[in-house]
């Protein structure tokens, strides 16, 4: 069955360092990837998606990739903010299918000093 | 405004008891779905539905009954509450309910079953 895997549980961010989430997936059909991120309190609210290999849709400084060969749509941002701090959510959806499939989510949570 | 209105925001209820959950959307859109997040499972998708036909049902209980009296209306009914089903339950909607389109998601409901 399609299924999304989020390795980590829990990222901390630095200031102005790189910060990398990793998503990868299983889809029996053509595969739609999104970014969803959920701030304390609030609703889950698109970041990014792609359905198109190899292409690197970009917002609010957030970058992924959808790499088809290796079942990837990892999250990248080179300068994080201490205002990413979120829960962060890949989803599939694949075909004709109407549910979109969360991960189990990575909580980015500062690095403090 | 919000452009997705679900009602209540909180909601407490015994053990046994039944609820109404109450979702609406004024974005235009023609699918709405039903999706729960507790500590278990982060964000679990329900139901779906298209032009106020069930689309897909991954619950396994028929506790809970989703009921579309509109086509921007989706309700959730869930019956013979027990403690597990305290989470939070989010709808949402977009223009259709297949391939690239964005889910918008409303505020939530927040359910604790005592």
């Amino acid at each position: 069955g399609d299924s999304v895997t989020q390795t980590e549980g829990l990222v901390t961010l630095t200031e102005g360092l790189p910060v990398m989430l990793n998503c990868t997936y299983q889809s029996t059909y053509s595969p739609f990837l999104f970014w969803y991120v959920q701030h304390l309190n609030e609703a889950p609210k698109l970041l990014l998606k792609s359905f198109t290999d190899n292409k690197r849709p970009e917002h609010q400084g957030f970058h992924a990739t959808l790499h088809k060969s290796s079942s990837s749509f990892h999250l990248q941002k080179s300068s994080a903010q201490l205002s990413d701090s979120a829960l962060y959510y890949c989803a599939l959806r694949t075909g004709f299918a109407s549910a979109l499939t969360f991960g189990s989510g990575t909580k980015v949570i500062p690095c403090l000093p | 405004d919000p452009k997705i209105i679900q009602k209540p925001k909180y909601l407490v209820a015994v053990t046994g008891s039944e609820k109404i959950l109450i979702c609406e959307q004024y974005l235009g859109h023609n699918a709405m779905y039903w999706y729960r997040q507790s500590a278990k499972k982060p964000l679990e998708f329900m139901f779906s539905y298209s032009y106020q036909k069930l689309m897909d049902n991954q619950t396994a209980s028929s506790r809970f009954q989703p009921q579309s009296s509109k086509k921007n209306h989706l309700d959730l009914q869930i019956t013979a509450l027990k403690p597990d089903d305290s989470a939070t339950y989010f709808c949402a909607s977009s223009p259709r309910d297949w391939g690239p389109e964005t889910l918008y998601f409303g505020s939530g409901t927040r359910l604790t079953v005592l």
